[in-house]
């Protein structure tokens, strides 16, 4: 059962562009979303985040969205960059446990 | 540097043999966790802990042990590795804290013949 759903497994996005990230999740206990950004060979990086209590986020060109009633997250990237082709999970997490639950990932690929 | 580590980066053993994958963080953490990436199913939580000598299971801990003696290690033992625990494994760890992200090593890529 998957809980953290990325039904986008790619997206390609001219330079300059907005790119949008979609992520849907079913269990409503989820009350803290992630955004992680992943290079081939590195580990997962941290991106932004988003708190339940909040419908956006913003960090410099990367924007968040939460709705909520939808179950329903969004990463809005703009304008996009070449440097932000990479695979991009979304992760939800209940409370301050350890523990995240991850979407299987969309890899975005940023064309000149 | 604040930094996850692990070793090795990659290992390509066979069936039976026991491997261990360590992982160390030096950010003082009480949370660590270990997940594995496969293709088309995301990153799934192994087994975690919440600070020294506390763990518990995630989603897929069948076929994997882990002990948490020291606060900045979180070895993850295959006592009998089998071909589908051929993945790639990542360690995370993160303080406390409800918006601490998790910090997560570069990786272990793991075959199992």
């Amino acid at each position: 059962d998957q809980q953290v759903k990325q039904n986008s497994p790619s997206l390609s996005v001219q330079e300059g562009r907005i790119s949008i990230l979609n992520c849907d999740y079913t269990n409503s206990m989820f009350d803290y979303f992630l955004w992680y950004k992943k290079y081939p060979a590195e580990g997962p990086t941290f991106l932004i985040s988003i708190s339940s209590i909040k419908d956006k986020n913003e960090d410099g060109r990367f924007t968040v969205f939460l709705n909520k009633s939808a179950k329903h997250l969004s990463l809005h990237i703009v304008p996009s960059q070449p440097g932000d082709s990479a695979v991009y999970f979304c992760a939800a997490r209940t409370g301050t446990a350890s523990k995240l639950t991850f979407g299987t990932g969309t890899r975005l690929q940023v064309t000149l | 540097e604040a930094q996850v580590t692990q070793n090795p980066r990659y290992l390509i053993t066979v069936t039976g043999k026991k491997l261990t994958v360590t992982c160390s963080q030096n950010m003082n953490h009480e949370y660590m966790s270990w997940y594995r990436q496969d293709p088309g199913l995301g990153l799934r939580q192994i087994y975690y802990s919440m600070n020294v000598e506390v763990t518990d299971k995630g989603d897929v801990p069948e076929g994997y042990k882990v002990s948490r003696k020291e606060k900045r290690n979180f070895p993850l033992i295959l006592e009998s590795p089998s071909p589908n625990q051929t993945s790639l494994y990542f360690c995370a760890s993160r303080g406390s804290g409800q918006t601490n992200e998790q910090f997560f090593g570069p990786g272990t890529r793991l075959t199992v013949l």
